[in-house]
């Protein structure tokens, strides 16, 4: 089984429904992430938590939220989706050595 | 800021021949440098880091990447290119979170028999 797993890995939706991907992780970490990526954009970080109690916005949260829901639950909601949302979202967790984990993706068609 | 700057978006070699692949940065301080490889429908995997020590980093798969601080380049070389190494690359500049770690655009490396 995989470290750091993702669900679902494509959805497809309309524009206005709310959309939740959920991350679980067999790491062991107190840090998780949420990133997404676009085609030729790297990756940018939409939220970060450090601990179940703690959760802090990254470069691009606006339209998204999160809710840790335990040391190895992290999901990532998105309350009325737009299609300029579409895209891979990855979930990583980290130790503190720096590397980070991620999981396989979540490609999100918005239509 | 930090910033990271891949400055080839898409890369060609044979395979047997050598790669480098090059990242410059932008840091305040002493950077934390990574590189990941990403293949098709995969997540990302890390390569290689540096933190401190050696200027010269071993990773995983043969690959190799060069800190100079001189030039704020870290460049990932592998002396060989073998067809499985086709897949997207990506720099990062970071601190000790590197959750919060700045990721360059990435290369697109392509292997030809």
């Amino acid at each position: 089984d995989a470290d750091v797993t993702q669900t679902p890995r494509n959805r497809i939706t309309k524009t206005g429904k709310r959309i939740m991907l959920e991350c679980s992780q067999t790491k062991g970490h107190d840090r998780m992430y949420w990133y997404r990526q676009d085609p030729g954009l790297g990756l940018q970080l939409i939220y970060y938590s450090f601990d179940v109690k703690d959760i802090n916005k990254g470069e691009i949260s606006d339209g998204y939220s999160v809710s840790r829901q335990a040391q190895a639950k992290f999901s990532l909601s998105l309350e009325s989706a737009i299609p300029n949302q579409t895209a891979l979202y990855f979930c990583a967790t980290s130790d503190y050595a720096g590397e980070l984990f991620f999981g396989e993706g979540s490609r999100l068609t918005v239509l | 800021a930090q910033s990271v700057t891949q400055p080839d978006i898409h890369i060609t070699v044979s395979e047997g021949a050598s790669l480098e692949l090059r990242c410059n940065y932008s840091y305040g301080a002493t950077p934390y440098l990574f590189w990941y490889v990403q293949s098709p429908g995969q997540g990302l995997q890390l390569l290689l880091k540096y933190f401190s020590g050696d200027t010269l980093v071993q990773g995983i798969k043969g690959f190799e990447a060069e800190f100079k601080r001189s030039q704020s380049s870290f460049n990932l070389r592998k002396p060989s290119v073998h067809w499985s190494d086709a897949a997207e690359y990506f720099c990062a500049v970071g601190a000790i979170d590197a959750g919060k770690s700045t990721f360059g655009d990435g290369t697109t490396l392509t292997v030809k028999p």
